[in-house]
């Protein structure tokens, strides 16, 4: 089965602190890809990042960056000197090879940024 | 137009009434997903239509739900004798071919409220 976890349910954090959302994974195959999006207040999900299974190499992009881990089968997300637009709902997904075109999304992480 | 878009953006409507709630995806996307978002809640995987067909509808709810894509293009997610507990935002998803290496684009969501 495949299932995506995001522990942290709410998270609030001053302006320019760093930080990480967690992102825990479970799959048999051996060939999946694994994303980031954002829903800001405004609702409407936003596109961040995407990882395939073979590709291990952290990303960094501008403020935020990735840690994809396939030994601990995690994908983390930290936002650098967080700021208030970073106001918004994370959710990390999953899709495999196997499962066709289903994307397996977590509960996500409500992240507030005070100013 | 550029995105998903999706209409009615708000629908309030009496328990046990019908809705049809529509979704055009970006043109040339042959994946065509429907999400459920209760308040507060993750998003829940409701239909994937591949083309015009629906290989995977293990996540309708009930029997009370149904969508249909025509042309390959246009999607209406349609609820029967609607309850108060269907009142969530309803999310469309579509992604380019090969659909399962790309990331899904989201439209803005119907939000439906059942009095």
């Amino acid at each position: 089965a495949q299932k995506v976890t995001q522990a942290q349910t709410e998270i609030s954090v001053v302006e320019k602190e760093d930080v990480t959302l967690d992102c825990v994974y479970e799959t048999r195959d051996t060939t999946y890809y694994l994303f980031w999006y954002k829903q800001p207040p405004s609702g409407e999900l936003v596109f961040l990042i995407r990882r395939n299974s073979f590709d291990e190499q952290n990303e960094i992009s501008g403020r935020y960056s990735w840690n994809f881990q396939k030994s601990t089968s995690s994908f983390n997300f930290t936002i650098t000197a967080s700021q208030v637009v970073d106001s918004a709902v994370y959710f990390c997904a999953l899709r495999t090879e196997n499962t066709g075109n289903q994307f397996y999304f977590g509960t996500g992480t409500s992240l507030t940024v005070i100013p | 137009g550029a995105g998903v878009s999706q209409s009615p953006s708000n629908k309030v409507t009496e328990k046990g009434k019908d809705v049809e709630l529509r979704c055009d995806p970006i043109s040339g996307h042959t994946a065509l997903y429907w999400y459920r978002q209760s308040l507060g809640q993750g998003l829940e995987f409701l239909i994937y239509f591949q083309g015009n067909s629906a290989p995977d509808k293990s996540g309708l709810p009930s029997d009370r739900f149904s969508a249909e894509r025509t042309g390959g293009s246009v999607s209406t997610l349609t609820i029967q004798r609607t309850q108060q507990e269907d009142s969530a935002v309803y999310l469309c998803a579509s992604s380019p071919p090969p659909s399962q290496y790309n990331e899904q684009f989201f439209g803005p969501g119907t939000r439906l409220t059942v009095l």
